[in-house]
């Protein structure tokens, strides 16, 4: 059983260009959340997905950031023409809604610097 | 609203110590979910332990155990005979609902754990 993987790894990225970052969750859960780690924070909630649908969304997440999971398996987090305040570790996670219990999974991270 | 609170922001300790990490939560949810989780060096977040609202038993798992008390709004972690491998960045992290039906985790701003040897 794969865990949750996230590609790249790391990005650096010119201020205004625009970056996407792939998170592929475990096979067979159906929830997939992206969170937003910065330096010396805990991670803070972005978006979540249930299958495709994309059913949550926190204020963090501006207008300049767009997330997909066209299919309801991998997921895309797009952030247009990026700022040096976009900088920070991008998470996914993913988890199952069998039972009661709803433990998120989360993969290595894409690390983002914007020059 | 939600939140959780790790006061200690650096602990560093012998090798073999014992070290406890604290948690202080707010919320106003009758049924939540607690967690721990490790940032190693490399950055993936490792889950350790989830604890609901309604089981304050305490639980130990080798050299860690969590002492949860609803009284106090705590959920601190324990390692016992610490090792220059649990050094990491440790999370506490409370499930808070949100109105599509799933939750979302509110965490602290995490311990970095430094083991000496």
């Amino acid at each position: 059983d794969t865990g949750v993987s996230q590609n790249p790894r790391h990005k650096i990225t010119k201020r205004g260009q625009n970056v996407t970052f792939r998170c592929d969750p475990i096979s067979e859960h159906n929830r997939l959340y992206w969170y937003r780690q910065t330096l010396g924070q805990g991670p803070e909630f972005l978006t979540y997905f249930q299958n495709e649908a994309q059913l949550e969304k926190s204020r963090l997440l501006s207008d300049r950031f767009s997330a997909e999971r066209p299919k309801g398996s991998f997921s895309t987090l797009e952030i247009q023409r990026t700022e040096q305040g976009d900088s920070a570790m991008y998470l996914c996670a993913s988890s199952s809604n069998e039972g009661a219990t709803d433990t998120q999974y989360f993969g290595p991270g894409t690390r983002l610097t914007v020059l | 609203a939600q939140k959780v609170t790790q006061a200690q922001t650096e602990i560093s300790v012998v090798e073999k110590e014992d070290v406890t990490l604290d948690c202080v939560y707010e919320t106003r949810d009758t049924t939540y979910y607690l967690f721990w989780y490790k940032q190693p060096p490399s950055g993936e977040l490792v889950f350790l332990i989830r604890r609901n609202s309604f089981d304050e038993q305490n639980e130990i798992s080798g050299r860690y155990s969590w002492n949860f008390q609803k009284s106090t709004s705590s959920f601190n972690f324990t390692i016992t005979a610490s090792q220059v491998v649990d050094s990491a960045v440790y999370f506490c992290a409370l499930s808070a609902p949100t109105t599509s039906g799933t939750y979302k985790y509110i965490f602290g701003t995490g311990t970095r754990l430094k083991v000496l040897a």
